[in-house]
């Protein structure tokens, strides 16, 4: 794989439910990415973090919260989901001075 | 703004034949383009990219891409096709922002299936 892990693999969610996504990265990177991928639409951006800081929200709506602790550690908190949220969640990395995006394996949501 | 189409949804070919997949963008500055392949529940893997020099750029497993600028296009090519290379196939532009830094913007995605 590519250094970068997420956890879990898959969840399934009730609506009123609240749950966290988490991603880890191994490579030593300072940027992290949020992208939701769902089977109609092309792969979206969400978040973006650089040097841990929140410097894009791509008008994700507020039942999803992102954290980054570390520059190592990005996580996407859940709650009162709807149905169309059920997607592949995507984390990512890179360094700042380099191009390529280093993906991890997706989370996959069901929201019942 | 940047974007990127993959005009086919899926290219068939037969195992040993030369395949493409293709990819036109639309940047206001000159383009840094990759090509990505996601295998069935993974996440999306890097091939290639182009950002300065030589048009027809080399990367993984066997693949190339040439950049045309004359025709916005940055196709994914391989001289022969395996059954192993069945897979989506995303073509991407990047974007500085300087508040946000490296943006990739996808394409829809082409499914690649390569038939024995």
């Amino acid at each position: 794989e590519t250094g970068v892990t997420q956890t879990p693999r898959h969840l399934v969610m009730g609506m009123t439910n609240k749950k966290s996504l988490k991603c880890e990265q191994h490579l030593g990177h300072n940027a992290m990415y949020w992208y939701k991928q769902s089977a109609k639409k092309p792969l979206e951006l969400m978040f973006v973090y650089n040097f841990k800081e929140q410097t894009e929200n791509n008008s994700v709506p507020s039942r999803f919260s992102p954290e980054c602790p570390n520059s190592s550690h990005l996580f996407l908190h859940l709650h009162t989901l709807q149905p169309e949220d059920s997607a592949l969640y995507l984390c990512a990395s890179s360094q700042e001075a380099e191009d390529e995006q280093f993906f991890g394996p997706g989370t996959r949501l069901t929201v019942l | 703004a940047q974007s990127v189409a993959q005009p086919e949804d899926q290219v068939n070919v037969a195992e040993g034949n030369p395949l493409t997949v293709k990819c036109t963008y639309s940047v206001s500055g000159n383009p840094y383009l990759f090509w990505y392949v996601q295998y069935p529940n993974r996440g999306l893997q890097f091939l290639l990219k182009y950002i300065t020099g030589d048009n027809l750029v080399k990367g993984s497993y066997g693949f190339e891409a040439e950049f045309n600028k004359s025709q916005t296009s940055f196709h994914l090519k391989k001289p022969s096709a395996l059954v192993s290379d069945s897979a989506l196939y995303f073509c991407a532009v990047r974007e500085w922002n300087n508040n946000a830094g490296n943006m990739l913007t996808f394409g829809g995605g082409t499914r690649l299936m390569v038939k024995p």
